[in-house]
Protein backbone atom coordinates (compact mmCIF):
# COMPACT_ATOMS: atom_id res chain seq x y z
CA UNK A 1 0.00 0.00 0.00
CA UNK A 2 1.39 3.64 -0.70
CA UNK A 3 1.98 4.99 2.22
CA UNK A 4 1.96 8.93 2.67
CA UNK A 5 3.14 10.53 6.17
CA UNK A 6 2.87 13.51 7.75
CA UNK A 7 5.27 14.71 10.70
CA UNK A 8 2.08 15.31 13.17
CA UNK A 9 -0.97 14.83 13.49
CA UNK A 10 -1.80 18.19 16.19
CA UNK A 11 0.63 20.95 16.62
CA UNK A 12 -0.12 24.51 18.55
CA UNK A 13 2.07 27.14 17.46
CA UNK A 14 2.07 30.67 18.50
CA UNK A 15 1.54 33.71 16.24
CA UNK A 16 4.87 34.91 14.17
CA UNK A 17 6.58 31.09 14.95
CA UNK A 18 8.03 29.45 11.57
CA UNK A 19 6.23 26.44 11.53
CA UNK A 20 7.32 23.16 9.56
CA UNK A 21 4.80 20.39 8.32
CA UNK A 22 6.74 17.60 6.74
CA UNK A 23 5.43 14.82 4.02
CA UNK A 24 7.04 11.69 2.99
CA UNK A 25 5.75 9.17 0.39
CA UNK A 26 6.87 5.67 -0.32
CA UNK A 27 6.10 5.19 -3.98
CA UNK A 28 8.48 7.04 -5.78
CA UNK A 29 5.71 9.82 -6.80
CA UNK A 30 6.95 12.66 -9.45
CA UNK A 31 4.06 14.86 -7.97
CA UNK A 32 3.01 16.00 -4.07
CA UNK A 33 0.57 18.64 -2.96
CA UNK A 34 -0.23 20.54 0.28
CA UNK A 35 -3.80 21.56 1.01
CA UNK A 36 -5.97 22.96 3.75
CA UNK A 37 -9.34 22.12 4.54
CA UNK A 38 -11.82 24.42 6.33
CA UNK A 39 -15.47 23.90 7.04
CA UNK A 40 -17.29 24.93 3.58
CA UNK A 41 -14.64 25.54 1.75
CA UNK A 42 -13.46 21.75 0.97
CA UNK A 43 -10.14 21.18 -0.12
CA UNK A 44 -7.55 23.97 -1.33
CA UNK A 45 -4.34 23.93 -2.89
CA UNK A 46 -1.54 25.84 -1.38
CA UNK A 47 1.46 24.65 -3.01
CA UNK A 48 2.63 21.33 -5.70
CA UNK A 49 5.79 19.99 -6.70
CA UNK A 50 5.63 17.79 -9.63
CA UNK A 51 10.07 17.10 -9.21
CA UNK A 52 12.80 17.76 -6.90
CA UNK A 53 13.65 21.11 -6.67
CA UNK A 54 10.48 22.00 -8.57
CA UNK A 55 7.14 23.92 -7.50
CA UNK A 56 4.05 25.38 -8.19
CA UNK A 57 1.99 27.95 -6.45
CA UNK A 58 -1.65 26.47 -5.96
CA UNK A 59 -4.49 28.38 -5.40
CA UNK A 60 -3.35 29.76 -2.13
CA UNK A 61 -0.06 30.39 -1.38
CA UNK A 62 0.35 33.82 0.25
CA UNK A 63 1.90 33.01 3.75
CA UNK A 64 3.26 29.70 2.52
CA UNK A 65 6.54 28.37 1.30
CA UNK A 66 7.25 24.98 0.25
CA UNK A 67 10.80 22.57 -0.11
CA UNK A 68 11.59 19.66 -2.00
CA UNK A 69 14.76 18.75 -1.48
CA UNK A 70 14.66 15.15 -1.75
CA UNK A 71 11.76 13.32 -4.41
CA UNK A 72 10.35 11.50 -1.31
CA UNK A 73 9.56 14.55 0.83
CA UNK A 74 7.41 17.84 0.36
CA UNK A 75 8.16 19.98 3.19
CA UNK A 76 5.60 23.21 3.64
CA UNK A 77 6.69 26.37 5.91
CA UNK A 78 4.91 28.87 7.49
CA UNK A 79 7.09 32.23 6.94
CA UNK A 80 5.20 33.53 10.42
CA UNK A 81 2.35 31.74 11.60
CA UNK A 82 -0.69 33.73 11.80
CA UNK A 83 -4.17 32.98 13.71
CA UNK A 84 -5.84 32.78 10.17
CA UNK A 85 -3.86 29.87 9.05
CA UNK A 86 -5.41 27.72 11.76
CA UNK A 87 -6.26 24.61 9.82
CA UNK A 88 -6.27 20.91 8.78
CA UNK A 89 -3.32 20.22 6.53
CA UNK A 90 -3.35 17.54 3.99
CA UNK A 91 -0.29 16.36 1.74
CA UNK A 92 -0.86 14.42 -0.98
CA UNK A 93 1.39 12.42 -3.70
CA UNK A 94 0.22 11.44 -7.01
CA UNK A 95 1.40 9.14 -9.56
CA UNK A 96 -0.06 9.32 -13.17
CA UNK A 97 -3.33 9.52 -11.57
CA UNK A 98 -4.79 8.90 -8.29
CA UNK A 99 -3.90 10.96 -5.36
CA UNK A 100 -3.09 9.45 -2.27
CA UNK A 101 -3.41 11.50 1.29
CA UNK A 102 -1.53 11.52 4.69
CA UNK A 103 -3.56 11.38 7.82
CA UNK A 104 -3.26 15.74 7.81
CA UNK A 105 -1.65 18.02 10.47
CA UNK A 106 -4.34 20.02 12.61
CA UNK A 107 -2.63 22.75 13.19
CA UNK A 108 -3.93 25.36 15.92
CA UNK A 109 -1.99 29.09 15.82
CA UNK A 110 -2.67 30.71 18.94
CA UNK B 1 -11.14 28.96 -14.26
CA UNK B 2 -11.09 25.16 -13.11
CA UNK B 3 -14.21 24.50 -10.63
CA UNK B 4 -15.99 21.70 -9.11
CA UNK B 5 -19.25 22.09 -7.36
CA UNK B 6 -20.75 19.11 -4.99
CA UNK B 7 -24.34 19.42 -4.19
CA UNK B 8 -25.72 18.73 -1.59
CA UNK B 9 -23.18 20.15 1.15
CA UNK B 10 -25.22 17.58 3.47
CA UNK B 11 -27.40 14.98 3.48
CA UNK B 12 -29.18 13.13 5.88
CA UNK B 13 -30.63 9.46 5.08
CA UNK B 14 -32.45 7.22 6.55
CA UNK B 15 -30.85 3.27 6.51
CA UNK B 16 -31.96 1.73 3.40
CA UNK B 17 -32.32 4.91 1.78
CA UNK B 18 -30.89 5.25 -1.31
CA UNK B 19 -29.63 8.54 -2.82
CA UNK B 20 -27.16 10.23 -5.37
CA UNK B 21 -24.54 12.72 -4.50
CA UNK B 22 -23.38 15.36 -7.53
CA UNK B 23 -20.42 16.55 -8.52
CA UNK B 24 -20.15 19.16 -11.46
CA UNK B 25 -16.83 20.55 -13.07
CA UNK B 26 -15.34 23.00 -15.42
CA UNK B 27 -11.99 22.29 -15.56
CA UNK B 28 -9.81 22.16 -18.93
CA UNK B 29 -7.77 19.46 -20.28
CA UNK B 30 -9.74 17.02 -17.80
CA UNK B 31 -7.50 13.72 -17.09
CA UNK B 32 -9.79 11.98 -14.29
CA UNK B 33 -12.34 12.46 -11.89
CA UNK B 34 -12.32 11.12 -8.44
CA UNK B 35 -13.93 9.96 -5.80
CA UNK B 36 -13.04 10.26 -1.96
CA UNK B 37 -14.10 9.30 1.17
CA UNK B 38 -13.05 11.45 4.35
CA UNK B 39 -13.92 10.20 8.13
CA UNK B 40 -13.34 13.18 10.49
CA UNK B 41 -10.06 13.97 11.69
CA UNK B 42 -8.31 11.58 8.97
CA UNK B 43 -7.07 12.35 5.85
CA UNK B 44 -9.43 11.34 2.36
CA UNK B 45 -9.62 7.36 1.48
CA UNK B 46 -9.90 6.85 -2.30
CA UNK B 47 -12.69 4.85 -4.03
CA UNK B 48 -13.32 5.47 -7.56
CA UNK B 49 -11.37 7.24 -10.86
CA UNK B 50 -13.58 7.69 -13.66
CA UNK B 51 -11.82 8.39 -17.27
CA UNK B 52 -14.31 9.10 -19.82
CA UNK B 53 -17.95 10.07 -20.06
CA UNK B 54 -20.12 7.14 -19.63
CA UNK B 55 -17.84 5.44 -17.74
CA UNK B 56 -19.32 3.41 -14.36
CA UNK B 57 -17.66 2.15 -11.33
CA UNK B 58 -19.03 -0.08 -8.08
CA UNK B 59 -17.52 -1.17 -4.88
CA UNK B 60 -20.07 -2.37 -2.50
CA UNK B 61 -22.99 -0.14 -2.50
CA UNK B 62 -21.57 2.87 -3.72
CA UNK B 63 -21.86 3.43 -7.67
CA UNK B 64 -20.07 6.30 -9.75
CA UNK B 65 -21.36 7.54 -12.61
CA UNK B 66 -19.93 10.48 -15.44
CA UNK B 67 -21.31 12.57 -17.93
CA UNK B 68 -19.64 15.73 -19.97
CA UNK B 69 -20.45 18.11 -17.68
CA UNK B 70 -21.01 15.72 -13.70
CA UNK B 71 -20.61 12.83 -11.87
CA UNK B 72 -22.93 11.42 -9.61
CA UNK B 73 -22.35 9.12 -6.42
CA UNK B 74 -24.96 6.45 -6.36
CA UNK B 75 -25.74 5.16 -2.97
CA UNK B 76 -28.10 2.23 -2.41
CA UNK B 77 -29.38 0.81 0.70
CA UNK B 78 -27.37 2.91 2.86
CA UNK B 79 -25.99 1.71 6.16
CA UNK B 80 -25.08 3.91 9.62
CA UNK B 81 -21.13 2.93 8.40
CA UNK B 82 -21.39 4.80 5.49
CA UNK B 83 -22.03 8.21 7.13
CA UNK B 84 -18.59 10.63 5.95
CA UNK B 85 -17.71 13.29 3.74
CA UNK B 86 -18.02 12.34 0.13
CA UNK B 87 -15.30 14.35 -2.12
CA UNK B 88 -15.11 15.17 -5.97
CA UNK B 89 -12.12 15.61 -7.21
CA UNK B 90 -10.83 16.36 -10.96
CA UNK B 91 -7.05 15.92 -12.59
CA UNK B 92 -6.23 18.83 -14.39
CA UNK B 93 -3.34 19.91 -16.78
CA UNK B 94 0.03 19.34 -14.68
CA UNK B 95 -1.52 16.58 -12.81
CA UNK B 96 -3.25 19.29 -10.57
CA UNK B 97 -5.93 17.98 -8.31
CA UNK B 98 -8.99 19.98 -7.64
CA UNK B 99 -11.21 19.21 -5.02
CA UNK B 100 -15.10 20.09 -4.52
CA UNK B 101 -16.10 21.45 -0.81
CA UNK B 102 -17.57 18.04 -0.15
CA UNK B 103 -20.88 16.17 0.58
CA UNK B 104 -21.67 15.46 4.26
CA UNK B 105 -23.64 12.16 5.00
CA UNK B 106 -25.36 11.14 7.69
CA UNK B 107 -27.39 7.70 7.47
CA UNK B 108 -29.35 7.41 10.71
CA UNK B 109 -30.06 3.52 11.87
Amino acid sequence: DVKVTQSSRYLVKRTGEKVFLECVQDMDHENMFWYRQDPGLGLRLIYFSYDVKMKEKGDIPEGYSVSREKKERFSLILESASTNQTSMYLCASSGRDRAFFGQGTRLTVV
Amino acid sequence: EDQVTQSPEALRLQEGESSSLNCSYTVSGLRGLFWYRQDPGKGPEFLFTLYSAGEEKEKERLKATLTKKESFLHITAPKPEDSATYLCAVQASFNKFYFGSGTKLNVKP
